[in-house]
């Protein structure tokens, strides 16, 4: 157990609706990330925290996709009008910042399927 | 070309046997992750390297950054040990954050 929690573990939606996740990392991750992975391809960087701020975004991510961090503690991600290409997993990932970079803890990812 | 690409990418085995999981990178990086995910999604950190070699009970992990290489050995494979290896890259510099992954490697340890 890696002690970064993520809700819900599954998620069945029809395209067009939109659709929320929550990521918990532990209280010492100053770093949030998200990244998503599709079947057989390893996962993808979406977009990343540090604290409250969201310091990156990837291209993958589009207008439809939005994330925060309020608090610089749990993080959401929102999918906007979801699409079926949308379907994959989501995965969190916390990093404590002490120096250099150093190692992500990954939640068990929520899987998106967009009907 | 993706910067990062792992070989092979399954990987049958006899339980006892000696494996060895390869990645290679085309990027400067600030450190290179080793990763085990079990199905069902849950993805677990094995190593991370800047150079040298780091061994834990049977899995070693080795880098050559000249080479922009890595290898993860198991010894004494079992077939607890079946899940996808996943190598994956930390850039340098103003990059050093976010990490680059490799497809995975499928390993299966039959009894």
């Amino acid at each position: 157990d890696t002690g970064v929690s993520q809700n819900p573990r599954h998620k069945i939606t029809k395209r067009g609706q939109n659709v929320t996740f929550r990521c918990d990392p532990i209280s010492e991750h100053n770093r949030l990330y998200w990244y998503r992975q599709t079947l057989g391809q390893g996962p993808e960087f979406l977009t990343y925290f540090q604290n409250e701020a969201q310091l990156e975004k990837s291209r993958l991510l589009s207008d439809r996709f939005s994330a925060e961090r309020p608090k610089g503690s749990f993080s959401t991600l929102e999918i906007q009008r979801t699409e079926q290409g949308d379907s994959a997993m989501y995965l969190c990932a916390g990093e404590g910042v002490s120096g250099g970079p150093g190692e992500q803890f990954f939640g068990p990812g929520t899987r998106l399927t967009v009907l | 070309k993706n910067e990062v690409e792992q070989s092979p990418q399954n990987l049958t085995a006899q339980e006892g046997e000696f494996i060895t999981i390869n990645c290679s990178y085309s990027v400067g990086i600030s450190a290179l992750h080793w990763l085990q995910q079990h199905p069902g999604g849950g993805i677990v950190s094995l190593f991370m390297l800047s150079s040298g070699k780091k061994k834990h009970g049977r899995l070693i992990a080795t880098i050559n950054i000249q080479e922009k290489h890595s290898s993860l050995h198991i010894t004494a494979s079992h077939p607890r040990d079946s899940a996808v290896y996943i190598c994956a890259v930390r850039g340098s510099g103003g990059s050093n954050y976010k990490l680059t992954f490799g497809k995975g490697t499928l390993l299966t340890v039959n009894p």
